[in-house]
Parts: C-alpha cells; sequence; structure tokens
C-alpha cells in the first residue's frame, strides 16, 4: 500500500498569502496518478487537481499542483477567504489511498 | 446537472447489516468507474471500494474485504454497498463518487453529499 503523508498538519496564514502544501509518498506514484481535494466542514470533498498537475474544470487559476515520483505540491498564489479548509491528497496509481490532510486556516 | 445521491445510513449494532445506495442522474452511468468513500468523524477521507462501470471489476480495501459487497445496477443508474458484519470502526459517512468515463484507475470527480452510518449497541 502506498501510504501519502501530508504537511504541515496546519498553516496558519491570512488572505492574501501564498500557501504551499505537501504530499510525501512512501513509495513512487506510477504516472504522476495524483490528485488534491478541498474539503470545507460538512461538505463533500471538491477535486481541485488531477494528475499531479491539471487543474479540474472550473477550479480558479491561484490553484496549481506539481510535482512527481513520491513529491508532489499544491501551491494556492494568494489565498482567498474561500479557500481556509482542508486539502486532501490522493494516489491512484496503485490502489487508492489518500493522505491524512493539510488545515489551511486564518491566522 | 452531475448528481449523486446516497441513502440508506442509520444506526447499527455490531455484528449488523445495511445496505447503502447512490442514486445518479445527469451523466450516462454505465461508461464510469464508480467507488464509496468513507470518513469517520473528525477524520480523514478512506476509499472503501470501486467497481467497473460494466461491472466486470470490483475492488476493496483491505479492512473491508468479506464483509462489504459492491455493486450496481445501471438499468437504474444506481451504485450499492452491502455492509455485513459491521464494527464500531465502520461508523462513517459513506459517499458515492464518480471517475472520469473511460478511465480505468482515477481520480473521483464528483461526490454525493453522504449517508452517515452509526454502529453502536
Amino acid at each position: 500500500e502506498i501510504v501519502l503523508t501530508q504537511s504541515p498538519g496546519t498553516l496558519s496564514l491570512s488572505p492574501g498569502e501564498r500557501a504551499t502544501l505537501s504530499c510525501r509518498a512512501s513509495q513512487s506514484v506510477s504516472s504522476s496518478y495524483l490528485a488534491w481535494y478541498q474539503q470545507k466542514p460538512g461538505q463533500a470533498p471538491r477535486l481541485l487537481i488531477y494528475g499531479a498537475s491539471s487543474r479540474a474544470t472550473g477550479i480558479p487559476d491561484r490553484f496549481s499542483g506539481s510535482g512527481s515520483g513520491t513529491d508532489f505540491t499544491l501551491t494556492i498564489s494568494r489565498l482567498e477567504p474561500e479557500d481556509f479548509a482542508m486539502y486532501y491528497c490522493q494516489q491512484y496509481g496503485t490502489s487508492w489511498t489518500f493522505g491524512q490532510g493539510t488545515k489551511v486556516e486564518i491566522k | 446537472e452531475v448528481q449523486l445521491v446516497e441513502s440508506g445510513g442509520g444506526l447499527v449494532q455490531p455484528g449488523g447489516s445495511l445496505r447503502l445506495s447512490c442514486a445518479a442522474s445527469g451523466f450516462t452511468f454505465s461508461n464510469h468507474w464508480m467507488s464509496w468513500v468513507r470518513q469517520a468523524p473528525g477524520k480523514g477521507l478512506e476509499w472503501v471500494a470501486n467497481m467497473k462501470h460494466d461491472g466486470r471489476e470490483r475492488y476493496y480495501v483491505a479492512s473491508v474485504k468479506g464483509r462489504f459487497t459492491i455493486s450496481r445496477d445501471n438499468a437504474k443508474n444506481s451504485l450499492y454497498l452491502q455492509m455485513n458484519s459491521l464494527r464500531a470502526e465502520d461508523t462513517a459517512v459513506y459517499y458515492c463518487a464518480r471517475s472520469p468515463a473511460g478511465v480505468p484507475a482515477a481520480h473521483f470527480d464528483y461526490w454525493g453529499q453522504g449517508t452517515l452510518v452509526t454502529v453502536s449497541s
């Protein structure tokens, strides 16, 4: 099983700042089969990024994904008030597993 | 508009059974792999099971193998999860999720709102 470790656990930032979230895999993720999701309290997750760097339909371009192999990054260039939420990475190259999440909170 | 609506959750005693349903609309259901993903209270996401669009392949997370069965009825645009021998650690919100058409191993592009399963005596 591929284990995904997200860091940091919590990121405290102000609106307008840049957020950098990390997702590290215990072994290489084939074909960059990595996705990122955003989840707000009481809501279902929403797909942001797939294939490590492709934005899903309707996702603003302030969200970007990068990385390959075992190290992946989600970057939010300038935080908007609605971006404060939980973020999960997921690999789907070998079975399907999620990271434990990073909470982006208002500083 | 793509819609996924789960139902069937509730309170069940340990060792009991429950059947979840997911009604799909707004897309050609028979073209998509479908999955169940769960989230225990205050915890992260866990993929549970998924099924190929034609029903010929299905996969499960190790912790539910032999207890849960995923199935689908493409004529009714519905996905199911039969859960037997339920344990306290199965308590979670269960989400139905869709993968993009024509992709065998993929991410989840649409999610339902979830149904809560509570296993407790």
